[in-house]
């Protein structure tokens, strides 16, 4: 089967950097995606990580050690509007990823 | 692409009526999705379906929900008769055989009363 750990909130200042780890155990791994949901919105793919090593993308960036069964998500410079709840998902051995409980991150003025 | 297209947006309806749920898939994706989420669950994936065919069915929770895949542009969920614990958001999402993402439609909110 498969399982993912990630914080259940987070609180961070407007302007800073934040970051939200996940561990996984997986039987079978393809990769670890990441995901973002405002509030009464639908879950939008930020991210896809299938090897070792940092994806950057604007202001959000990726990290994925498959040694570790670790990444995490980095966001910089936050906004207001980062504030959202995210999802990392695990892609097994079926291609079907499975999906974290969700990290809820408040940005503060 | 327009996305996943997934309708009514919102569906109120009383205890044992029979609820559908309709998706349209992201035009050449293989894999659709229908996942439930409600606070207290989280996520749920309910089935899948690759090139139109019923892979896994397993997080169905009863024989009240069934889905089908009658071409690859359009899926169905049904529950009948629903019940008020199937109040939650129900999202259609799909993705590529190879990977990556996977893209979700704009959900369905069901309020069974």
């Amino acid at each position: 089967g498969q399982s993912l750990e990630q914080p259940s909130e987070v609180t961070a200042v407007e302007g800073a950097i934040v970051q939200i780890n996940c561990t996984y155990q997986t039987s079978g791994f393809y990769g670890l995606s990441w995901y973002q949901q405002h509030d009464g919105g639908a879950p939008t793919f930020l991210s896809y990580n299938a090897l070792d090593g940092l994806e950057e993308t604007g202001r959000f960036s990726s990290f994925l050690s498959r040694s570790d069964s670790y990444g995490y998500l980095l966001l910089q410079e936050l906004q207001m509007k980062d504030s959202a709840s995210y999802f990392c998902a695990v892609t097994g051995g079926s291609y079907i990823p499975t999906f974290g409980r969700g990290t809820s991150l408040i940005v503060h003025p | 692409d327009a996305g996943v297209i997934q309708s009514p947006r919102h569906e109120v309806t009383e205890m044992g009526q029979e609820v559908t749920l309709r998706c349209k898939p992201i035009s050449g994706h293989d894999y659709l999705f229908w996942y439930r989420q409600t606070m207290m669950r989280g996520l749920e994936l309910l089935i899948y379906f690759n090139n139109n065919v019923p892979i896994d069915d397993s997080g169905m929770p009863e024989d009240r929900f069934s889905a089908k895949m009658p071409n690859a542009s359009f899926s169905t969920l049904k529950i009948q008769p629903s019940e008020p614990r199937d109040s939650a958001v129900y999202f259609c999402a799909s993705s590529l055989a190879q990977g990556g993402g996977v893209y979700f439609g704009a959900g369905t909110r069901l309020s069974v009363l």
